[in-house]
């Protein structure tokens, strides 16, 4: 049984560029969280994806933004990169949109130079 | 506002002891669910233990058990039997849904260290 999955595991980038981070969720789960963990912080909710729409937002600005595919898969996009946005970005998914527990995948790391 | 406090930003015990890690959290919800995650090195954030609030009785998970406080709003972790794995970040959480709205807020982590 898949867990969770992500990629890229590490990403360079320079002020205003522009990422792209994917995620596969858990076998059976139609939900994704993305999470942005700066270090030596807990993880902040940046957004929601369920049914291939955003349902829920946390308080990050509009160049950040997501998507989510037929098979349940997502993305997170980050515009116009800014040094503050170096962080672990972290993926979680759950069996449907409410149920509590959510599991995580590895993280992607992006350092903004 | 939804917030979790963990007061120890690190501690260290002694393999085969056992150590408790506290957590606060605050919110105007009446159901939610709260947790315990691990984040080795690695940085994969694992589910520790869970415990749903309409439930009196403290979660136990093999060697990891908590103590739920729903009055004071608290909810601790205690390790029994430490073993060397068991050194990471520790995350506190709770989730409550308002409508079919809910995520996960986080404490800041306490780092525990166990020691040979």
């Amino acid at each position: 049984d898949a867990g969770v999955t992500q990629s890229p595991t590490h990403l360079i980038k320079t002020r205003g560029q522009q990422v792209t981070l994917r995620c596969s969720p858990k076998s059976g789960h139609d939900t994704v969280c993305w999470y942005q963990q700066a270090l030596g912080q807990g993880p902040q909710f940046i957004f929601q994806y369920y049914e291939e729409e955003e349902r829920q937002r946390g308080n990050f600005p509009d160049r950040f933004s997501g998507h989510q595919f037929p098979n349940y898969s997502s993305e997170l996009n980050v515009n116009a990169l800014l040094l503050g946005d170096s962080a672990l970005y972290l993926c979680a998914s759950s069996l449907d949109l409410i149920q509590e527990t959510q599991y995580f995948g590895p993280g992607t790391r992006l350092l903004v130079l | 506002a939804q917030t979790v406090t963990q007061s120890q930003p690190e501690m260290s015990v002694q393999e085969a002891e056992t150590v408790t890690l506290s957590c606060t959290y605050d919110t105007s919800e009446n159901n939610y669910y709260l947790f315990w995650y691990k984040q080795p090195p690695s940085r994969q954030m694992i589910l520790v233990i869970r415990q749903e609030a309409y439930k009196q009785q403290n979660a136990t998970e093999n060697r990891f058990s908590v103590n739920f406080q729903k009055a004071a709003k608290s909810f601790s972790l205690k390790i029994s039997d430490s073993q060397l794995g068991d050194t990471a970040m520790y995350f506190c959480a709770f989730i409550t849904f308002v409508g079919s709205q809910g995520n996960l807020i986080f404490g800041k982590g306490t780092k525990l260290s166990v020691k040979p």
